[in-house]
């Protein structure tokens, strides 16, 4: 069966330092992968998406960007953060066959 | 760009009774796919129901039902029998079409509240 890691859990990052939120799935290959922020009142918002190994589709310019080095694996990170990147952060996969997205339990980053 | 919207940041209703709660979404495709996801306080997001646009009929699943109007460009949800853990915010979510080069756009999300 499928499953996605998202860690860590939470995380407490001063202003200015560097972020780097992994996000695995297991038992599928080729995902589309997903990095949504939410922040409170504002709902879901599509970060980047990955459709394969290097291909990465940015939705919102901020000083946030993604990797994916490996197949099943999506980083999202920062060299600087700033207060208002605070917020909690979902991992998701699709794969091309099913429509349906899986979700991984989230990161909740405070940036103080 | 496509774009969803939920006009009811929070809603409530009585256990065991019905509740709509609304999405309306633009798009200039005619191919693509309606969700609705549940988050529950636990945060884990888990999928409610989907609806294939070409189709007419309206997708269910047990207590949940959509009313698809395609040509408003609307999606609304129905809970029937609410129960206590339906409580959970809700989106509705728009894909472009499946395959390799969709995207998966949320709304903002409805606070359902169902009080005993």
């Amino acid at each position: 069966s499928q499953t996605i890691h998202q860690w860590p859990a939470t995380l407490v990052q001063p202003v200015g330092s560097p972020l780097s939120l992994e996000c695995t799935v297991e038992g599928t290959s080729n995902p589309n992968l997903y990095w949504y922020r939410q922040a409170a009142g504002r709902g879901l918002q599509l970060l980047f998406y990955s459709v394969g190994i290097g291909q990465i589709s940015s939705e919102v310019p901020q000083n946030l960007s993604a990797s994916r080095p490996q197949d099943r694996q999506f980083i999202l990170s920062s060299k600087k953060l700033l207060l208002s990147d605070s917020g909690f952060y979902l991992c998701a996969w699709t794969r091309d066959l099913s429509v349906e997205a899986f979700f991984g339990q989230g990161t909740r980053l405070t940036v103080v | 760009a496509q774009t969803v919207t939920q006009s009811q940041p929070e809603m409530s209703v009585q256990e065991a009774e019905t509740v709509t709660l609304s999405c309306t979404y633009d798009t200039s495709e005619n191919n693509y796919y309606l969700f609705w996801y549940k988050q529950p306080p636990s945060r884990q997001m888990i999928l409610v129901i989907r609806q294939e646009a070409y189709k007419q009929q309206n997708a269910t699943e047990n207590r949940f039902s959509v009313n698809f109007q395609k040509a408003a460009k609307s999606f609304s949800l129905k809970i029937s029998d609410s129960q206590l853990g339906d409580t959970a915010m809700y989106f509705c979510a728009f894909m472009k079409y499946w395959g390799s080069q969709g995207n998966l756009i949320f709304g903002k999300g409805t606070k359902l509240s169902v009080k005993p």
